[in-house]
């Protein structure tokens, strides 16, 4: 059974950066063709897709945000660690992590429930 | 701005068929996926790949593809299905992930 869990803070002011962790249980991220992957969702808007790091660590971004994010693997404690720097009121979201895995269309088959994250000063 | 284009809206009666459809250059190249997403809680993949439902989807829900359109077609919605419905897939380049606007669904 495939679990996820986003954790961090839910206020953030801004020019903070943020951390969150997505704690899995279920599968292991140094099994060939598996990936987690970053979404949020400001309120009443639509998915927006953030960041997504391979078993092989290869990491991929959002163009419009790749400057702001790092997302890195701790296999050994099954997390995703996502950073996102220089926070703004418009970063306000819910963020979900979620597990994919190669088939063909690499889905996000599983998914956190997400964490709502508010930037205010 | 999404690279996947979606209604922002949809209406079915109950009982009656439904489909929504997601418009992307990506999709010529790569399937979608479709997540169903309910007030405050997390989506839900639907559907993904050429036409595939994870376990305990119900199969009035199935999934096609015609050049750059993607859609979800619900056939026989039920209140149940009332919910904001996204695709997914590919951006052009292949390396990275776009979502669709979403389509809220509404079950008459």
């Amino acid at each position: 059974q495939i679990t996820l869990k986003e954790s961090g803070p839910t206020l953030v002011k801004p020019t903070q950066t943020l951390t969150l962790t997505c704690t899995f249980s279920g599968f292991s991220l140094s099994t060939r063709g598996v990936g987690v992957g970053w979404i949020r969702q400001p309120p009443g808007k639509a998915l927006e897709w953030l960041a997504l790091i391979y078993w092989d660590d290869d990491k991929r971004y959002s163009p419009s945000l790749k400057s702001r994010l790092t997302i890195t693997k701790d296999t050994s404690k099954n997390q995703v660690v996502l950073t996102m720097t220089n926070m703004d009121p418009v970063d306000t979201a819910t963020y979900f992590c979620a597990h994919s895995a190669y088939s063909s269309s690499w889905p996000f088959d599983y998914w956190g429930q997400g964490t709502l994250v508010t930037v205010s000063s | 701005s999404s690279e996947l284009t979606q209604d922002p809206a949809v209406s079915v009666a109950l009982g009656q068929t439904v489909r929504i459809t997601c418009q992307g250059d990506s999709l010529r190249s790569y399937y979608a996926s479709w997540y169903q997403q309910k007030p405050g809680q997390a989506p839900v993949l639907v559907i993904y790949g050429k036409n595939n439902r994870p376990s305990g989807i119900p199969d009035r829900f199935s999934g096609s593809s015609s050049g750059n359109t993607a859609s979800l077609t619900i056939t026989g919605a039920q209140a149940e299905d009332e919910a904001d419905y996204y695709c997914n897939s590919r951006d052009s380049s292949g390396n990275l992930w776009v979502f669709g606007g979403g389509t809220e669904l509404t079950v008459l």
